[in-house]
C-alpha cells in the first residue's frame, strides 16, 4: 500500500520555463511534508517543506503549494535551469509514533532542456 | 563540512556471505536511519536508532540487524544477501526536534552474485 504517490515517473521542460511536480498521498495523519532533490551518484538533498498548517511555502524559485483536502501537494521551480535536472522525491512525515519516519514516493525524473 | 559518509559506495557479496555496510556522521545528531532503495522505488525505510533506542520497521526481514556502538557510527549487517537484496542502501540522520529533515549520505551500492 503505497501511501505517497508520485504518478509522474519523467517530466521534460524547457529552460526557462515552470516545472510542476506532482505528489499524493493517503494517510491523513500526515502533517509535514518535504521534497528532496537527487543527483546520480548522490544521497537526497532536502530542498524544501511545508507543515499542514500552511498551504504554501517559498524558497527562491521553489514553492510548494498543499492541498490538504485533496491530499495533493506540488513542488513549482520557476524559471527551471539546466542544473535542476534531478530525481525529485516527495516525502511526507507524522506526528507522534511517526514523528521523523519519512514515507517517500517514487520519485519524478526532471530534465530541463537549455 | 559537516556531513553523512557511507563506506563502501560499491559492494559485492555472494549469495548468502554476509554482508556490512557502515556509516558515520560528523553532524552528532541523535537519530540515525537506513532505508533501502531498490531501482525505480521509493527508499523504504527499514529501522532507525534515537541514540542508542533501536526502531525496527514492522516489515523489515529478520535478516537485516543494525548496529550503533557510538553518536557517530552505525552498521547495517545483512546475515545472509539473497539476490533479492540488491539495491542502493542509504544512511541519513536527524536532529530530534527539528522539522524531520533529514541528511543523507551517498548511498552503497550493493550487488549479490
Amino acid at each position: 500500500d503505497q501511501q505517497v504517490k508520485q504518478n509522474s515517473p519523467s517530466l521534460s521542460v524547457q529552460e526557462g520555463r515552470i516545472s510542476i511536480l506532482n505528489c499524493d498521498y493517503t494517510n491523513s495523519m500526515f502533517d509535514y511534508f518535504l521534497w528532496y532533490k537527487k543527483y546520480p551518484a548522490e544521497g537526497p538533498t532536502f530542498l524544501i517543506s511545508i507543515s499542514s498548517i500552511k498551504d504554501k511555502n517559498e524558497d527562491g524559485r521553489f514553492t510548494v503549494f498543499l492541498n490538504k483536502s485533496a491530499k495533493h501537494l506540488s513542488l513549482h521551480i520557476v524559471p527551471s535551469q539546466p542544473g535542476d535536472s534531478a530525481v525529485y522525491f516527495c516525502a511526507a512525515s507524522g506526528s507522534g509514533t511517526s514523528y521523523g519516519k519519512l514515507t517517500f514516493g517514487q520519485g519524478t525524473i526532471l530534465t530541463v532542456h537549455p | 563540512d559537516a556531513m553523512v559518509i557511507q563506506n563502501p559506495r560499491y559492494q559485492v557479496t555472494q549469495f548468502g556471505k554476509p554482508v556490512t555496510l557502515s556509516c558515520s556522521q560528523t553532524l552528532n545528531h541523535n537519530v540515525m536511519y537506513w532505508y533501502q532503495q531498490k531501482s525505480s522505488q521509493a527508499p523504504k525505510l527499514l529501522f532507525h536508532y534515537y541514540d542508542k533506542d533501536f526502531n525496527n520497521e514492522a516489515d523489515t526481514p529478520d535478516n537485516f540487524q543494525s548496529r550503533r556502538p557510538n553518536t557517530s557510527f552505525c552498521f547495517l549487517d545483512i546475515r545472509s544477501p539473497g539476490l533479492g537484496d540488491a539495491a542502493m542502501y542509504l544512511c541519513a540522520t536527524m536532529q530530534r526536534g527539528t522539522y524531520n529533515e533529514q541528511f543523507f549520505g551517498p548511498g552503497t551500492r550493493l550487488t549479490v552474485l
